[in-house]
């Protein structure tokens, strides 16, 4: 069972506007979320985190929001850049071990 | 920085082949995975490592055997390849329960099985 899902399988935002990904989890225990970004035929790149005890963190141009009970994660990306595109994955753990992955949204910023 | 290098980026075998895909990290990392990535499904955990000669089942296993005879280095392979395995295969490490760290990923390989 998906522990961790991205409904969205793709979303297209024109550059300069906000890009908005969302994620939701169904496991309680997770205590680390993470974003990752994934260029075609390359590893995905850790983006930014954030741990169960915050509700937001901001590294530039990127805010992941974390709601614990709604079980809901986001990441903002403020302004979206053409470069931003590619696809994003949200992942969760529990015990800084395993990592669970949701399967992506395809992000497309159109210049 | 971290660095993972998966020995080959792309990789043509034949139905039935034994196949070997290799992973090396310089980080002294403790845990490292095996994934494969196909479109609509995400990364999906095929095994991982949490130290030497030490493997674990993710969520498919089947048709995969891993080895981990020293720290830096883990393998995936295929004992009889079947085209249901072509795919991209993705290699992770973090450092172990330390404290929250993020995975790092090797570039993948580009698995297709004739």
């Amino acid at each position: 069972d998906q522990q961790v899902k991205q409904n969205s399988p793709s979303l297209s935002v024109q550059e300069g506007r906000i890009s908005i990904l969302n994620c939701d989890y169904t496991n309680s225990m997770f205590d680390y979320f993470l974003w990752y970004k994934k260029y075609p035929a390359e590893g995905p790149t850790f983006l930014i985190s954030i741990s169960s005890i915050k509700d937001k963190n901001e590294d530039g141009r990127f805010t992941v929001f974390l709601n614990k009970s709604a079980k809901h994660l986001s990441l903002h990306i403020v302004p979206s850049q053409p470069g931003d595109s590619a696809v994003y994955f949200c992942a969760a753990t529990f015990n800084g071990n395993q990592f669970y992955f949701g399967t992506g949204t395809s992000l497309t910023v159109i210049p | 920085d971290v660095k993972v290098t998966q020995s080959s980026r792309y990789l043509v075998k034949r139905t039935g082949e034994k196949v070997f895909l290799e992973c090396v990290q310089d980080m002294d990392h403790e845990n490292m995975f095996w994934y494969r990535q196909d479109p609509g499904l995400g990364l999906r955990l095929i095994y991982f490592s949490y130290d030497v000669k030490m493997k674990e089942k993710g969520d498919i296993p089947e048709g995969y055997s891993v080895s981990r005879e020293k720290k830096e280095r883990f393998s995936l392979i295929l004992e009889s390849a079947s085209t249901n395995q072509t795919s991209m295969y993705l290699c992770a490490t973090s450092p172990g329960a330390i404290g929250n760290q993020p995975q790092h990923f090797g570039d993948g390989t580009r698995l297709s099985i004739l």
